[in-house]
Order: C-alpha cells, then sequence, then structure tokens
C-alpha cells in the first residue's frame, strides 16, 4: 500500500528565515510526486510535479527536489505570504491506475 | 478561465437525511474527481470520471454513496442517508489529462452530519 508521510505537522518561521519541509513516501512505481499548497477554505493549489530521483524545481521561494525515498520543499527567504498548508501527494504508475495518494500536509506560519 | 466550482461550500445537516453535492469542472476538462478530507487525516480519493463513465471507483466508502456525472459535464455525489462519519471536506478536481497529473480543485463542500 502507497504511503506518504509528512514532517513536520507544523512549523513556525520568522520572516526570512530558511527552512524544508519533507514528504516521506513509499509507493510501488512512482510516476509522480507532487506539491500542493493549501489555503484555509480553499482547495489545493497545484505547486511543483517531480518524476524522478534527482529532478530539481523552482517558483518564487519555492524549491522541490526527489530522492527515491523522499522530497524536501526548501523555502527561502519565506514571507507571511508564504502561510499555508503544503501537500505532497504521490501517484504510482503501473497498472493504470492513477490514484493519488495523499499526505497529511505541513502547516507553515511566517511571521512577520 | 473559470476554475472549478463547487456548491454548497457548507451543509450541515442530521443523520439520516440526504445530501447532494455538486461540481462544475473546468470546462473542456473530460477527467472529474472526487475527494474527501476527514478532520485530523489526508485526503482521499472517492473516484474518477472521464467523460460521463466511471473510469475509478474503488475509493467509494459504501454504497450509501451515490456519484453522476450526466452529459460529461456537472457531477453530483449524494450521500443518502447521511451518517456520523461522513463529515469532512469534500473536493472535486479535473483535468484535461488521463493521468490526472494537472489537476485543478475546487474549494471543496464542507459537510457536516448532527
Amino acid at each position: 500500500e502507497d504511503q506518504v508521510t509528512q514532517s513536520p505537522e507544523a512549523l513556525r518561521l520568522q520572516e526570512g528565515e530558511s527552512s524544508s519541509l519533507n514528504c516521506s513516501y513509499t509507493v510501488s512505481g512512482l510516476r509522480g510526486l507532487f506539491w500542493y499548497r493549501q489555503d484555509p477554505g480553499k482547495g489545493p493549489e497545484f505547486l511543483f510535479t517531480l518524476y524522478s530521483a534527482g529532478e530539481e524545481k523552482e517558483k518564487e521561494r519555492l524549491k522541490a527536489t526527489l530522492t527515491k525515498k523522499e522530497s524536501f520543499l526548501h523555502i527561502t527567504a519565506p514571507k507571511p505570504e508564504d502561510s499555508a498548508t503544503y501537500l505532497c501527494a504521490v501517484q504510482a504508475g503501473s497498472g493504470g491506475s492513477y490514484i493519488p495518494t495523499f499526505g497529511r500536509g505541513t502547516s507553515l506560519i511566517v511571521h512577520p | 478561465e473559470a476554475g472549478v466550482t463547487q456548491f454548497p461550500s457548507h451543509s450541515v445537516i442530521e443523520k439520516g437525511q440526504t445530501v447532494t453535492l455538486r461540481c462544475d469542472p473546468i470546462s473542456g476538462h473530460d477527467n472529474l474527481y472526487w475527494y474527501r478530507r476527514v478532520m485530523g487525516k489526508e485526503i482521499k480519493f472517492l473516484l474518477h470520471f472521464v467523460k460521463e463513465s466511471k473510469q475509478d471507483e474503488s475509493g467509494m466508502p459504501n454504497n450509501r454513496f451515490l456519484a453522476e456525472r450526466t452529459g460529461g459535464t456537472y457531477s453530483t455525489l449524494k450521500v443518502q442517508p447521511a451518517e456520523l462519519e461522513d463529515s469532512g471536506v469534500y473536493f472535486c478536481a479535473s483535468s484535461q489529462d488521463l493521468g490526472g497529473i494537472f489537476q485543478t480543485f475546487g474549494s471543496g463542500t464542507r459537510l457536516t452530519v448532527v
């Protein structure tokens, strides 16, 4: 059974204090790993898709990396508007079933 | 481009009642997904439509849940009769690609069964 574990559950940072969020996964035949941002009362908003170990993607202050066992979402010099819940999900590709498995998320609060 | 629209945004019903949730996907998106997040748990897949056909409904909890997608456009998710454990946030998402790599989510319907 595919599993996704995110850590920490919650993270408080001061504005400008860089940090990383972790997503550990076990899946048979990784097709893709996704990072989403979710604001209160909203649905998940797509950030990145990573397909293979060693791949990296960047968007503004966010950088996502992928290994064979985990992914990191690095946040450089965060601002208060980066406060949100960050979700990780994996999708297995074997057998034609593309059901995504989500983690419980990391709630990030950035204080000014 | 309009996003994925869900309504109602909130619903409070009594145990045993029926509730119908609606999702309007992005125009032209053949793939439509329903998910649910129970408090304190992760988002879980319920089912996947391709146009009007159910591609995968392996995540549907039981036969009290009925999903339809008339004409391959909007979709409804009916819960009848509702139980306390059905409370949670129900998300709908749509995508153009069959693999569901690039899904756009709606804001969800928060269902509370009392």
